[in-house]
């Protein structure tokens, strides 16, 4: 079965803090994966993909095909990155089709 | 450029009833998906158009829902009749053909009574 999980609902962090959230997948065949974000009262806009390997606004994330994860972490957190986050995945050639995670609320506090 | 525009950005009706959404892609974005997103869930693919045709709608609860994009360019999506169940925010999203970035739009939220 295709699936993404993310088992963190919420993860709250102060300012400064390293931040990691958490994402797991299962796909049958060669997966692209990407990290989602929608910061409150905007548009759920694409933040990265696994395929490019850079990092924006701080965050990076490395697929290990082996334990089937693509976490995403930052070393210090900042208070604009509070936000809903969704890892997704897509099968190669669509990567419109995806299948997206439950989300994880990212709060940082000052 | 502009972005992915939806409309209504609200709609609450009663079960049984039915409900449209608009939906107006980036220009030029060959590519429309429509996703639904219940309330603590991820989005869900709907369907997705490629110009005018369907590439798939194998999650579409095609008993109530149904979907079109004449000339390729707008879209509607359309339930009836409506379930409680329906309840969500329904996402139309865009895209270039073959293109990796995938554009939202604001969503539509639907209450279902």
């Amino acid at each position: 079965a295709q699936r993404v999980t993310q088992p963190e609902k919420l993860l709250s962090v102060f300012k400064g803090a390293p931040v990691e959230l958490k994402c797991n997948y299962s796909y049958s065949g060669s997966p692209e994966l990407f990290w989602y974000v929608q910061y409150s009262r905007q548009r759920l806009q694409l933040l990265l993909r696994h395929i490019s390997r850079e990092s924006i606004k701080g965050f990076t994330a490395d697929l290990n095909k082996g334990e089937t994860s693509f976490h995403l972490k930052k070393p210090f957190a900042q208070e604009e990155d509070s936000a809903m986050y969704y890892c997704a995945l897509s099968g190669l050639g669509n990567t419109g089709k995806l299948i997206f995670g439950q989300g994880t609320t990212l709060q940082v506090k000052p | 450029e502009a972005g992915v525009a939806q409309s209504p950005r609200y709609k609450i009706i009663e079960k049984r009833q039915s409900v449209a959404f608009w939906c107006n892609p980036i220009s030029g974005h060959a590519t429309l998906y429509w996703y639904q997103q219940i309330l603590g869930q991820g989005p869900k693919l709907l369907i997705q158009f490629q110009n005018n045709g369907v590439v798939d709608d194998s999650q579409l609860p095609k008993d109530r829902f149904s979907a079109e994009r004449l000339k390729g360019v707008d879209s509607t999506l359309k339930i009836q009749p409506a379930k409680l169940e329906d309840s969500a925010v329904y996402l139309c999203a865009s895209s270039h053909l073959r293109e990796i970035k995938v554009f939202f739009g604001q969503g539509t939220r639907l209450t279902v009574v």
